[in-house]
């Protein structure tokens, strides 16, 4: 398996653009989380999903947030628009989830940088 | 929600145990203890969990202390490839929702 795949892997914008960021899960995993990662916070979760159904978004820092899951293989972060202070790396993470816990297998990030 | 506190940083030889704290004195009797990893640049990398008895696995042993206000994660014999940020997290009940610590980095010495 190629693993969680994000893209894009970088992303610089101006302020007030929109910023849409991607995510391929596991196949087979039905649990998909997004963090946003900062010196000054550390690791956050924004939202996570289960069976493409948005579960706990009380991490979504503004309206200027929003995120899908259209279905099972993908899912979107979007920002609009977008701030200097949301720059940071994002991480989608999945997992496979059934009344038990599991590991969480994370893909490899996005930076964004807004100026 | 509850928080985990680990030391900022902590430095190790190579080859040598690592012993590396985690308090939780303030997690709930069902939250799952978790530990996650981060090399430089990429995601953070599932190392173990456990909810109250003591963990092994093929890359470290979660001990957990009785009354569960603590953990310690245990890397058996350091390598430079284990020089990473390691974090102490917990999933809360059966949400699977991770809140993660603040992290250790680990350097490893030749």
């Amino acid at each position: 398996d190629a693993g969680v795949i994000q893209s894009p892997r970088h992303e610089v914008t101006e302020m007030g653009q929109e910023v849409t960021l991607r995510c391929k899960p596991i196949s087979g995993h039905n649990s998909l989380f997004w963090y946003r990662q900062t010196m000054m916070r550390g690791l956050e979760l924004l939202i996570y999903f289960n069976n493409n159904v948005p579960i706990d978004d009380s991490g979504m820092p503004e309206d200027r947030f929003s995120a899908k899951m259209p279905n099972a293989s993908f899912s979107t972060l979007k920002i609009q628009p977008s701030e200097p202070r949301d720059s940071a790396v994002y991480f989608c993470a999945s997992s496979y989830s059934s009344g038990k816990v599991y590991e969480q297998y994370f893909g490899p990030g996005t930076r964004l940088t807004v100026t | 929600d509850a928080k985990t506190t680990q030391p900022n940083s902590m430095e190790s030889n190579e080859e040598e145990p690592v012993h590396l704290p985690c308090n939780h004195s303030t997690i709930s009797g069902t939250d799952y203890i978790h530990w996650y990893r981060q090399l430089p640049s990429q995601g953070p990398e599932y190392v173990i969990h456990g909810l109250t008895s003591n963990v092994n696995n093929r890359m470290a042993s979660l001990a957990i202390a009785e009354d569960r206000k603590s953990s310690t994660l245990i890397l058996h014999r350091a390598t430079l490839r284990d020089a990473a940020v390691y974090y102490c997290a917990y999933i809360s009940g059966n949400t699977g929702k991770l809140i993660f610590g603040q992290g250790t980095t680990l350097q490893v010495k030749p």
